[in-house]
């Protein structure tokens, strides 16, 4: 069974960087074409998708974020990574990293537990 | 950006009975529309996807309904554990740039 664990600290000081891992076990991670995606929850709100990368490396980014947002993947470590620059208070949240059902225009059907991530001095 | 509006934003109802929860597109996203359930704590759960499709192990009592800009879930026979807070999301554009409703808190009357 596939299996999606969020890593990283939870707590980032504001103008500084936020950095997650996505650990993916139970599959690999470039067995097929997915496009592994980040998504995030504020406390209390609803989901914003962040963006999704490829095993290959190709990324889509929210263009709300894209400035601040880089996405990557690390194939031999079967993970992939977030980091988002220069964060705000706003950018308190539970982070979730998923997979969706196939390749192309599907929703997610695998979830991590989500890590929540504080920003505050 | 297609924006999802999800009604009511609380609703509640009694066990056993039905529960009929809207959600609407600022544009058509076509039958790309999935539902999922997320309970304190947890991952949300997909539902349904297709807009009517139910997904792997979820019980006939939740159904989706709808097309283009309206989309309807309904939970009969409403069970404790489904109590929980339900979101809509369309996954109508590719490139993709998905966005989900601000979901619905389904309550115990």
């Amino acid at each position: 069974q596939l299996q999606l664990q969020e890593s990283g600290p939870g707590l980032v000081r504001p103008s500084e960087t936020l950095s997650l891992t996505c650990i993916v076990s139970g599959g690999s991670i470039s067995s097929a074409v997915y496009y592994w995606a980040w998504i995030r929850q504020p406390p209390g709100q609803g989901l914003e998708w962040i963006g999704s990368i490829s095993y290959s490396g190709f990324t889509y980014h929210n263009p709300s974020l894209k400035s601040r947002l880089t996405i990557s993947v690390d194939t031999s470590k079967n993970q992939f990574s977030l980091k988002l620059s220069s964060v705000t208070a706003a950018d308190t949240a539970v982070y979730y990293c998923a997979r969706p059902m196939e390749f192309g225009e599907f929703p997610f059907d695998f979830w991590g537990q989500g890590a929540l991530v504080s920003v505050s001095s | 950006e297609i924006v999802m509006t999800q009604s009511p934003a609380t609703l509640s109802v009694s066990p056993g009975e039905r529960a009929t929860l809207s959600c609407r597109a600022s544009q058509s996203v076509s039958n790309n529309l999935a539902w999922y359930q997320q309970k304190p704590g947890q991952a949300p759960r997909l539902l349904i996807y297709g807009a009517s499709t139910r997904a792997t192990g979820i019980p006939a009592r939740f159904s989706g309904s709808g097309s283009g800009t309206e989309f309807t879930l309904t939970i009969t026979s409403l069970q404790s554990e489904d109590f929980a807070v339900y979101y809509c999301q369309q996954y109508n554009n590719w490139p993709p740039l998905y966005t989900f409703g601000q979901g619905t808190k389904l309550e115990i009357k």
